[in-house]
């Protein structure tokens, strides 16, 4: 069984200031991470991927997470928020067997940048 | 350019009708999948398919038909069956090999 928690419904921040996003997920297996950003009425971006090489992984537009197995958390960061940022972000779990993919999406982030 | 397409990009149904979602991909991926989204609910996966004529129900199949009879195209029927078709709806695909799932665009179904 897997699952995903996306700790934060919204998330206000101003510009040129850190962001912080929580992911928190449970699997029976050696879970792939996603986090994914969906700008209104589009479709899904991929932002980075975890699995299971290095737990620091960068991503574009200056994100990064970092997987920490001990505390089950995928958290999304970048140092400084701009405008652009602002968006609503998905953290996923998958797992692959035998060609099928079990894949659970967290229930979305809404980011808010100030100016 | 390599993507996924989804036409049309807004779509409305009115009362009884069946309503046909487009999905066309050119990356070559064998598996395809379709998700409704509705606000604060994430993506529920509605049908998926990993290989042409191929295809299973996810969680949310009912009142949904899909076919795979080419590898590139995955069209989603939206039937009279669904009562509550609202939403925002987007097709993925991925390699066999691969867990990246590769979004196009979505389109959003209205009902009139």
């Amino acid at each position: 069984a897997q699952s995903v928690t996306q700790l934060d419904s919204h998330v206000s921040v101003s510009e040129g200031t850190p962001v912080l996003l929580r992911c928190n997920y449970s699997s029976s297996y050696s879970p792939s991470l996603f986090w994914y950003v969906q700008h209104p009425n589009k479709g899904l971006q991929l932002l980075l991927k975890y699995t299971s090489a290095a737990t620091l992984v960068k991503g574009i537009n200056g994100f990064e997470a970092e997987f920490k197995k001990s505390e089950t958390s995928f958290h999304l960061t970048k140092p400084s928020a701009h405008m652009s940022d602002a968006a609503e972000y998905f953290c996923v779990v998958s797992r692959l067997s035998g060609g099928y993919q079990k894949v659970t999406f967290g229930t979305g982030t809404k980011l808010q940048v100030i100016p | 350019d390599g993507g996924i397409t989804q036409s049309p990009k807004y779509l409305f149904r009115k009362e009884g009708q069946n309503v046909t979602l487009s999905c066309e991909q050119n990356l070559n991926h064998d598996a395809m999948y379709w998700y409704r989204q509705d606000p604060g609910q994430g993506l529920r996966l509605i049908y998926y398919s990993q290989i042409v004529n191929d295809f299973q129900k996810g969680d949310i199949a009912e009142g949904y038909s899909v076919s795979r009879e080419k590898k590139e195209s995955f069209p989603l029927t939206v039937t009279s069956a669904q009562k509550n078709p609202t939403a925002f709806y987007l097709c993925a695909s991925r390699t066999s090999g691969g867990e990246t799932q590769y979004f196009g665009p979505g389109t959003r179904l209205l009902v009139l």
